[in-house]
Parts: structure tokens; C-alpha cells; sequence
């Protein structure tokens, strides 16, 4: 049972280009919305994350657009360079100490940025 | 340097031979987890620990063990190891009031890949 739904698996992004992806979730409890990124060799590092009272979370390139009566939030990577070339994996967590808190993942999006 | 520990980076074992996997973290967080990652499957819990001596299933904990016995310790123990555990597998730990919190992210380890034939 696939909690959050994460999509493409892999994309191909020209340097400077918008890389995108996507995520949806079903659980209505969750509320925050972290994305990970991983590069090869290393584990997953703590990106950027939202809670659903905004709609938009801006850091440098990196925004996480958020839809909570879709459910669904993405990620995008304004002008995109080699070096985040990486896998990236959101999340979803229900919060609250004890119990349901723990993050589940998507199943990672692979994003290469060609020169 | 504040850090997650796991030991040994690569695996190669045979099928039933008992093997365990530790993981050290050095900044003293209570929460610490295990996670598989698989092709297409994304990260996948096995098991986490809220404290000292609490442990709990998380969504794949078939055919895994941990314990927690000090904080900064929490080895994943193998006893029969089969093919279908081969994955590259992460310890991560994080601070205790909001696990994976923006304000107590998630550290991982840098992952340990098992292959068992």
C-alpha cells in the first residue's frame, strides 16, 4: 500500500531548465511534507519541507508547490545545474509524538541535469 | 562532526548465515530508525526505536531484530538472512519531540548494501 505516490521515477533536465516532480497522498492526517535528496553513495539528506497551511515554500532554487484539496504537492528546481543531479524522495508524516510518527516516503524520483 | 555511523558499508553473505549491521549516532538523538531501499520501492521502515530499550515495527519488519540497549547504538540483526533481503539499507536518527521535523530532520547513515546469495 503505496502511502505517497511520487512521480516520474526518472527525469532527464537540461542545464537551466525547471526540473519537476510530483507527489500525491491519500492520508488526510498528514500534515508535513519534507523532501529528501540523495546522491550517489550517501545517505538521504533533508532538503526543503512544508506544512499544509502554506502553499508555496521557497528556498534558493528549490519551491515546493503544495495543493491540499488535491493532495498533492511537487517539487520544482528553478534553473537546474549538473550538481543536483541526485535521487530525490518526498515524504508525508502524521506528526504527533508516539504512535503514527514516522515519515513515509515516495518511492524516488532520479533526476539527472545534462550540460 | 555530528554523524551517523553504519558498519559495514557492503555485505556479501550466503543465505541463513546470521549477520547484524550497527549503526552509532553522536548527537545523542533518542528517535533512530531502519530503513531498506529498494529500485521502484523507495524507502521502506523496518524498525525504529523512540528511546532507550523501546523498540516498534515499522511497515517491513519480517525477517529483522533490533535492539536498543544505549542511546547512541541501534544494531539490525539478520539471524536468517534469504535473497529478498538484499537492499541497500539505512540507519538514521533524529531528535526525540518531532521525528523528521523541519526542526529535527532526519540524519542518515551513508548505507550499507547487503547481498545475500
Amino acid at each position: 500500500q503505496q502511502q505517497v505516490k511520487q512521480s516520474p521515477q526518472s527525469l532527464i533536465v537540461q542545464k537551466g531548465g525547471i526540473s519537476i516532480i510530483n507527489c500525491a497522498y491519500e492520508n488526510t492526517a498528514f500534515d508535513y511534507f519534507p523532501w529528501y535528496q540523495q546522491f550517489p553513495g550517501k545517505g538521504p539528506a533533508l532538503l526543503i519541507a512544508i506544512r499544509p497551511d502554506v502553499s508555496e515554500k521557497k528556498e534558493g532554487r528549490f519551491t515546493i508547490s503544495f495543493n491540499k484539496s488535491a493532495k498533492q504537492f511537487s517539487l520544482h528546481i528553478m534553473d537546474s545545474q549538473p550538481g543536483d543531479s541526485a535521487t530525490y524522495f518526498c515524504a508525508a508524516n502524521s506528526g504527533g509524538w508516539g504512535g503514527g510518527n514516522k515519515l513515509t516516503f515516495g518511492t524516488g524520483t532520479q533526476l539527472k541535469v545534462e550540460l | 562532526e555530528a554523524q551517523v555511523t553504519q558498519n559495514p558499508r557492503y555485505l556479501i553473505t550466503v543465505t541463513g548465515k546470521k549477520l547484524t549491521v550497527t549503526c552509532s549516532q553522536n548527537m545523542n538523538h533518542e528517535y533512530m530508525s531502519w530503513y531498506r531501499q529498494d529500485p521502484g520501492l523507495g524507502l521502506r521502515q523496518i524498525y525504529y526505536s523512540m528511546n532507550v530499550e523501546v523498540t516498534d515495527k515499522g511497515d517491513v519488519p519480517e525477517g529483522y531484530k533490533v535492539s536498543r540497549k544505549e542511546k547512541r547504538n541501534f544494531p539490525l540483526i539478520l539471524e536468517s538472512p534469504s535473497p529478498n533481503q538484499t537492499s541497500l539499507y539505512f540507519c538514521a536518527s533524529s531528535s526525540p519531540n518531532f521525528p523528521g521535523r523541519l526542526d529535527s530532520p532526519l540524519h542518515f547513515g551513508n548505507g550499507t548494501r547487503l547481498t545475500v546469495t
